[in-house]
């Protein structure tokens, strides 16, 4: 079993919808942090949190320490969302990563 | 604030040769940088995690004699293949933490080698 587990792996959505991305982890964590990769590779830092909730124009992630699980949603959902979201956790001085999920929206 | 580049962006070799990947925080300075290594549709898995002025800790599993890790200043670390072949053609990426940046780690565009 993996130490940081996500769903979906995959996920379609239409322009506008609300959207949905989990994030599980069995280890002790300083922090959870939602990335952002497009197709070309580059990633992209969303949210860094330990506690609470973040939001971020179209982007919330919430984390609830007690069930080590996180969430990160998508509002007005639009095609330049389309990209692979990936959980990681900070484990002592490194990070855990989740496999992934990739998100494509459709117009 | 908080960028970071690699170069080169991608890169062709013929197997048997060496390159150089350079991984340069642009507006702040990175006490650590981590080299991650990603195969397609898989998450990054690390490789070493370098301190500037010491010696680079690498991850189990990875040759420190075939990836080559320097961090001589705190805004440059560089990453070698040596004599590289075509089960090193990857995606290479870097990120980079600064001394006042607590957990959070900036990333790199990441390069991408290809090994004929």
């Amino acid at each position: 079993k993996n130490e940081v587990e996500q769903s979906p792996q995959n996920l379609t959505a239409q322009e506008g919808e609300f959207i949905t991305i989990n994030c599980s982890y069995s280890v002790g964590i300083s922090a959870l942090h939602w990335l952002q990769q497009h197709p070309g590779g580059g990633i992209v830092s969303l949210f860094m949190l330990s506690s609470g909730k973040k939001k971020h124009g179209r982007l919330i992630a919430t984390i609830n320490i007690q069930e080590k699980h996180s969430s990160l949603h998508i509002t007005a959902s639009h095609p330049r969302d389309s990209a692979v979201y990936i959980c990681a956790v900070s484990c002592t001085d490194k990070l855990i990563f989740g496999t992934g999920t990739r998100l494509q929206v459709f117009p | 604030g908080a960028v970071v580049s690699q170069h080169p962006s991608r890169v062709i070799c013929k197997s048997g040769t060496s390159v150089k990947i350079e991984c340069r925080s642009l507006d702040f300075q990175a006490t650590t940088m981590f080299w991650y290594r990603q195969f397609p549709k898989q998450s990054l898995m690390l490789m070493a995690t370098s301190n500037e002025g010491s010696k680079a800790t690498y991850e189990q599993g990875v040759e420190k004699d075939k990836f080559l890790i320097n961090h001589a200043s705190l805004t440059l670390s560089t990453l070698t293949v040596t004599s590289a072949h075509p089960e090193d053609s990857s995606f290479y990426i870097c990120s980079a933490r600064s001394g006042t940046s607590g957990n959070e780690q900036f990333f790199g565009p990441g390069t991408r080698l290809t090994v004929l």
